[in-house]
């Protein structure tokens, strides 16, 4: 069956610093991964996915299917970049499945 | 483009009362999906819709809560008889066609008292 985990449910840096959120998925087939954001008191919305590979707001994500990780990096945070973070696989069958979620806070 | 609507955006209702949520997916989109999301917890897929049409609804608890998207356009999902459980925010998100991109709603709150 597939699943995502996001080890960390809190994730406290200072702006400036780097920051790489964890995402782990098992599934058998050909996975898509995307990464959701929820900023406060606004609906999920699309980050970014792996497909693409493209950087969105200094953001990027690299497919690992030999570790079947799709980690989120920065740089360097911005206070904007306080959220809610959600990996999401997509499978063969169209389930797009989400991870617990990382609450990130970066700290001025 | 005007995105997903959904309503109401809160409800508290009592155990074993009835509650319906109501969706309005973005224009032309053909997937539909229903997720509940547990405080604390990431979203849990209820059900998803090819356009009328059920795709996965294999954890939609089917003894309480059903859903229908008639005519592949508007959708609504119903719990009854409610559980305290099923205190949560269920969110409505519809895609062009499955695989991409999912837009999401604000969400509605449900709390059972």
């Amino acid at each position: 069956a597939q699943r995502v985990t996001q080890p960390e449910k809190l994730l406290s840096v200072f702006k400036g610093a780097p920051v790489e959120l964890k995402c782990n998925y098992s599934y058998s087939g050909s996975p898509e991964l995307f990464w959701y954001v929820q900023y406060s008191r606004q609906r999920l919305q699309l980050l970014l996915r792996h497909i693409s590979r493209e950087s969105i707001k200094g953001f990027t994500a690299d497919l690992n299917k030999g570790e079947t990780s799709f980690h989120l990096k920065k740089p360097f945070a911005q206070e904007e970049d306080s959220a809610m973070y959600y990996c999401a696989l997509l499978t063969s069958g169209s389930r797009l499945t989400f991870g617990e979620g990382t609450q990130l806070t970066v700290n001025p | 483009e005007a995105g997903v609507a959904q309503s109401p955006r809160y409800k508290i209702i009592e155990k074993r009362q009835s509650v319906a949520f109501w969706c309005n997916p973005i224009s032309g989109h053909a997937t539909l999906y229903w997720y509940q999301q547990i405080l604390g917890q990431g979203p849990k897929l209820l059900i998803q819709f090819q356009n009328n049409g059920v795709v996965d609804d294999s954890q939609l608890p089917k003894d309480r809560f059903s859903a229908e998207r008639l005519k592949g356009v508007d959708s609504t999902l119903k719990i009854q008889p409610a559980k305290l459980e099923d205190s949560a925010v269920y969110l409505c998100a519809s895609s062009s066609y499955a695989g991409t991109e999912a837009f999401f709603g604000q969400g509605t709150r449900l709390t059972v008292v």
